[in-house]
């Protein structure tokens, strides 16, 4: 149980178009949903905290008209990179959880890449 | 904010060998986690310490939560090829507001030699 998908898992686009993530959870339905990036040989990072049917919470230093995230269901969240530039390659990685206090199941991940 | 401070960055053991590696920061959790992540996939979680001083075993992996609660070790036995990988630390505060956030630390690669 307690599994967690991302589409697509990699992605190259051309600067300046913008490219949609989805995250789901197969099995559970997740009240809160977390979009992490990932430069390579670095930690996650915390982008943005969403809690369905609300507007997600975004970290310090990130952009929310850049990063759109929309968590409209309890097994779906998006997060759309507007305008994408080559600075915006890299990892983003999406977490699931029940409640913002339990456990976060991980997705695989989404490599993108922006030409 | 906070930091967490993982060690080693990297380690090159033999197969069988046993593996240990540490978490320390400059402040408190009050929960701490370890998650292993392969290549291009997300995080695993394989150990979760809710108390100070908990010693916690998940096969032949063993985590203890320090009892400042601003540390935190895994041991790896008897390592296998399979254990490769990226190993990281998080610390969560819990108890409300904003602190169900994890701080993750920078992550150990281990490698495996057959």
């Amino acid at each position: 149980g307690a599994v967690v998908s991302q589409h697509p898992s990699w992605v190259i686009c051309k600067s300046g178009t913008s490219v949609k993530i989805e995250c789901r959870s197969l099995d559970f339905q997740a009240t809160t949903m977390f979009w992490y990036r990932q430069f390579p040989k670095q930690s996650l990072m915390l982008m943005a905290t969403s809690n369905e049917g609300s507007k997600a919470t975004y970290e310090q230093g990130v952009e929310k008209d850049k990063f759109l995230i929309n968590h409209a269901s309890l097994t779906l969240s998006t997060l759309t990179v507007t305008s994408a530039h080559p600075e915006d390659s890299s990892f983003y990685i999406c977490s699931a959880s029940e409640d913002s206090f339990n456990e976060q199941f991980f997705g695989p991940g989404t490599r993108l890449t922006v030409l | 904010g906070q930091q967490l401070n993982q060690s080693p960055q990297s380690m090159f053991i033999q197969e069988g060998e046993d593996v240990s590696m540490n978490c320390t920061s400059s402040s408190i959790f009050n929960t701490w986690l370890w998650y292993k992540q392969d290549p291009g996939e997300g995080p695993v979680l394989l150990i979760a310490l809710y108390k100070a001083g908990e010693l916690t075993s998940n096969g032949r992996l063993t985590a203890q939560f320090g009892i400042t609660r601003k540390d935190s070790f895994l041991n790896i036995s008897a390592s296998i090829p399979s254990d490769v990988g990226i190993y990281f630390c998080a610390g969560q505060l819990g108890s409300g507001g904003s602190n169900y956030k994890l701080t993750f630390g920078k992550g150990t690669l281990l490698t495996v030699n057959p």
